[in-house]
């Protein structure tokens, strides 16, 4: 199985700041027929469910704000929120699709510093 | 507007079964896979399961893998999880979801509420 690890656990930020997410895969997850890594991010607001921010590592799913971005390729992959919002506190959550089971990272913690 | 409409979940013992289902509407539902994942009570979230659009192929976390089956009825636009022998570890909420297209190698791009599922005696 793929491992996902995900630092820091918890980051406090202040608004307006730049929060940025590592995850990391325990194998790559790049698929080498079509270039494209198979890594999402998910963001958790309290008694909500996950809602997608960005999938292949880069895409940004529509509708959501573009201080929100992706980027890595293999293993090592990084969320960033350009400039931290007070609606952006949530849990983050990093997913391989790559190979089942499709596992989650462990979710990082954004709150307001 | 995509909606996914959780059901089934409550309390149960230990080793008993229960059915889980998810009434999708807003899409056309055969032409895409659909996902089970979980989250255990102030946990992070746990992929469960994922089957195709044609309901044909399906993955499993080791977690549940023969004990739970996923399935769906495309003529009722209607995903399922069958879970048997429960355990305390199953207790969770468990959210429907839609991916984005038809492979089961996909992300998520819509989830349910969830419904909670309470394993204990």
């Amino acid at each position: 199985d793929i491992v996902m690890t995900q630092s820091p656990d918890s980051l406090g930020v202040s608004l307006g700041e730049r929060a940025t997410i590592n995850c990391k895969s325990s194998q790559s997850v790049l698929y080498s027929s079509n270039n494209k890594n198979y890594l999402a991010w998910y963001q958790q607001k309290p008694g909500q469910p996950p809602k997608l921010l960005i999938y292949w590592a880069s895409t940004r799913e529509s509708g959501v704000p573009d201080r929100f971005s992706g980027s890595g390729s293999g293993t090592d992959f990084t969320l960033t929120i350009s400039s931290l919002q007070a609606e952006d506190v949530a849990v983050y959550y990093c997913q391989q699709y790559y190979s089942s089971p499709f596992t989650f990272g462990p979710g990082t913690k954004v709150d307001i510093k | 507007e995509v909606q996914l409409l959780e059901s089934g979940g409550g309390l149960v013992q230990p080793g008993e079964s229960l059915r889980l289902s998810c009434a999708a509407s807003g899409f056309t539902f055969s032409r895409y896979a659909m996902s089970w994942v979980r989250q255990a009570p102030g946990k992070g979230l746990e992929w469960v399961s994922v089957i195709d659009g044609s309901g044909g192929s399906t993955f499993y976390a080791d977690s549940v893998r023969g004990r739970c089956t996923i399935s769906r009825d495309n003529s009722k636009n209607t995903l399922y999880l069958q879970m048997n022998t429960l355990r305390a570890e199953d207790t969770a909420v468990y959210y429907c979801a839609k991916n984005s297209d038809n492979s089961r190698y996909s992300a998520v791009d819509y989830w349910g509420q969830g419904t909670l599922v309470t394993v204990s005696s």
